[in-house]
């Protein structure tokens, strides 16, 4: 069974930053690609950024470009997200997401984790 | 960007009954698309990818169809478990695009 947990979240003020994680189980997680998705409260989904299997790959959301890392280790099967310079409209929940191939092209995603909440406030 | 549109925002349908939800993109993205449903306090759920194939899993009550750039999630027949929130994503380009969501509520 496909397993994806995320933590690191919580309340932050402006301009710090935080560190989200992933960890993966139930699949061959060098295998594909991967990302994190967010949901602001009582809002939509957004795609933030994604990482190919081997890192090699990497794409990010316009809104969060050049404040957000992503990276990934493969020998621990886990998923990270750098947050620097957080703002309050970063707040919502962060969601980990399988891809269903090993590249970010053209692809989609099939398993989705529960979410670590983070909330930027004064 | 490619921007994804979905109508209505809300769709009041009764159990049983027939439930058609639409996703229109701003330009072409092929056959990439991808249907998710949301419950309260859940995950997103796989629900068709390639605008018509179900992912593993899911009922056949559930059908994805496509017309150009116009999409279109058929529910034939809903079930109590089907009040959601449904989003479509195309994955033609960069970045990844959702639309707005349509909430299926019981009428």
């Amino acid at each position: 069974e496909v397993q994806l947990v995320e933590s690191g979240g919580g309340l932050v003020q402006p301009g710090r930053s935080l560190r989200l994680s992933c960890v993966a189980s139930g699949f061959s997680f060098d295998d594909y690609a991967m990302h994190w998705v967010r949901q602001a409260p009582g809002k939509g989904l957004e795609w933030v950024s994604g990482v190919s299997w081997n890192g090699g790959s990497i794409g990010y959301a316009d809104s969060v470009k050049g404040r957000f890392t992503i990276s990934r280790d493969n020998a621990k099967n886990s998923l990270y997200l750098q947050m620097n310079s957080l703002r309050p409209e970063d707040t919502a929940l962060y969601y980990c997401a399988k891809d269903r191939s090993a590249w970010l092209q053209l692809a989609y995603s099939d398993y989705w984790g529960q979410g670590t909440l983070v909330t930027v406030s004064s | 960007e490619t921007v994804m549109t979905q109508s209505p925002a809300t769709l009041s349908v009764s159990p049983g009954e027939r439930a058609t939800l639409s996703c229109r993109a701003s330009q072409s993205v092929s056959s990439y698309l991808a249907w998710y449903q949301q419950k309260p306090g859940q995950a997103p759920r796989l629900l068709i990818y390639g605008a018509s194939t179900r992912a593993t899993g899911i009922p056949a009550r559930f059908s994805g169809s496509e017309s150009g750039t116009e999409f279109t999630l058929t529910i034939s027949s809903l079930q109590s478990e089907d009040f959601a929130v449904y989003y479509c994503q195309q994955y033609n380009d960069w970045p990844r695009t959702f639309g707005q969501g349509t909430k299926v509520e019981i009428k």
